[in-house]
């Protein structure tokens, strides 16, 4: 059973266009993140969500909206697409967050990515 | 300002030697680390994490070090393999911060 789950793997599309990414956990985890990763391989986080309300939102561009219908589900909705929105998106869940907690407490468990290519 | 940098970017070792990795940070509020290691087209993957009430970790064949003082972490990985082949990163979180900071990534391949 896959613990976090993106779809689609691959996603090409044209400057403007709207798309999104959506995310699934099963681990009953209730933290969800979205991070971008560049050409360089630097990841850098994007939103985090804790019980469907947003805690983090790192200064990402309004064109980038997430959304949480449930716990289980963080999807990454965005519009009017650039090119310098090619990366690869990672969601990502954890029990809890922040530095408090035993043990796996803020492990990050990763999906397995989506390559978003503008052209 | 906050940073997690690695000193090398690519790692060579040959298989079956030990491998040590670094990792500098700037943010001397920095309570809690984690290295993760990223394969070719996955997600990155938790190997260990580390509390700053802690100098020392161990795990499966990896060990992670950490100094305070002059704000280094290091993984140490034992008799590396060719399936620890990857890119490992570091990551660093403080107390009221809820998100991880990650380094810049060093790529470790392992020569057969």
């Amino acid at each position: 059973d896959t613990a976090v789950s993106q779809t689609p793997k691959y996603l090409v599309t044209q400057m403007g266009n709207d798309k999104s990414i959506k995310c699934e956990q099963n681990l009953g985890h209730d933290t969800m993140y979205w991070y971008k990763q560049d050409s360089k391989k630097f990841l850098k986080i994007m939103f985090s969500y804790n019980n469907k309300e947003l805690i983090i939102n790192e200064t990402v561009p309004n064109r980038f909206s997430p959304k949480s219908p449930d716990k289980a589900h963080l999807n990454l909705h965005i519009n009017s697409l650039e090119l310098g929105d090619s990366a690869v998106y990672f969601c990502a869940s954890s029990q809890g967050l922040g530095t408090s907690g035993g043990a796996g407490y803020n492990e990050q468990f990763f999906g397995p990515g989506t390559r978003l290519t503008v052209l | 300002g906050e940073s997690v940098g690695l000193h090398l970017p690519t790692l060579s070792v040959q298989e079956g030697d030990n491998s040590i990795i670094n990792c500098a940070y700037s943010n001397s509020a920095s309570d809690y680390f984690i290295w993760y290691k990223q394969e070719s087209g996955k997600g990155p993957q938790f190997i260990i994490d580390i509390r700053s009430n802690m100098d020392k970790r161990q795990g499966q064949r990896v060990t992670v070090l950490l100094n305070k003082t002059v704000k280094h972490l290091s993984l140490q990985i034992a008799a590396t393999q060719p399936g620890d082949s990857a890119v490992y990163f570091c990551a660093e979180n403080h107390t009221g911060r809820r998100a991880l900071t990650f380094g810049s990534g060093t790529r470790l391949q392992v020569q057969p």
